[in-house]
């Protein structure tokens, strides 16, 4: 039972450059959603999912895009990355009916552009 | 709209010494949920408790406990004769349907050190 994969750990990237984060979970969650993690600022959510083909803006989505063409997989897409997207990324699903259960979070990902 | 106060930044304690951390809420939904979770030094979030809004019971495990009071809009966290490994960062968490579906909206987090 893998729960919330996150890949990758780590990852470096030049201002411009693009990428993507994935996310990936084996629960069958309706829900997916994406935070970013800055000092002092708590978790901010960026977008979320309520279900494949699905998706929507949280608090702060500019500069990144989301698709949720399966269940399974909410990749985080950086389209032209600015250093103040230096973060540490989350990606965390959850089930509607067991919503109360909690969130479940992936490991995480520290991104840092230079 | 939904948010999540956690006015304490970081608390220093003492081994063994009490701790609570404050957590307060505001939503105009009638149904949501209360969480708390840990952010231990090695960065990833741990689930510890969820509350619904209709069950305003106090819960107790082991060494942890939290206090839901709707009345001051609280569900505050307290740790009982607290240890080094309790030292992490705490977030509390609301989810609600006026948040967009569920989502949850987290305070700012809370640091507590313990010193041995």
């Amino acid at each position: 039972n893998a729960g919330v994969t996150q890949t990758p750990k780590f990852q470096v990237l030049k201002t411009g450059q693009s990428m993507t984060l994935q996310c990936a979970q084996d629960m069958n969650h309706e829900y997916m959603s994406w935070y970013r993690q800055d000092p002092g600022m708590g978790l901010r959510l960026i977008h979320y999912s309520v279900g494949a083909g699905i998706t929507d803006q949280g608090e702060v989505p500019n500069g990144y895009n989301v698709s949720r063409s399966t269940t399974e997989d909410f990749p985080l897409r950086l389209l032209s990355a600015a250093p103040s997207q230096t973060s540490v990324y989350f990606c965390a699903s959850s089930s509607y009916v067991a919503g109360g259960y909690g969130y479940t979070f992936g490991s995480g990902t520290r991104l840092t552009v230079v | 709209a939904q948010k999540v106060t956690q006015a304490q930044t970081e608390i220093s304690v003492v081994e063994k010494e009490d701790v609570t951390l404050d957590c307060v809420y505001e939503t105009r939904d009638t149904t949501y949920y209360l969480f708390w979770y840990k952010q231990p030094p090695s960065g990833e979030l741990v689930f510890l408790i969820r509350r619904n809004s209709f069950d305003e019971q106090n819960e107790i495990s082991g060494r942890y406990s939290w206090n839901f009071q709707k009345s001051t809009s609280s569900f505050n966290f307290t740790i009982t004769a607290s240890q080094v490994v309790d030292s992490a960062v705490y977030f509390c968490a609301l989810s609600a349907p006026g948040g967009g579906s569920y989502i949850p909206t987290f305070g700012r987090g809370t640091s507590l050190i313990v010193h041995p």
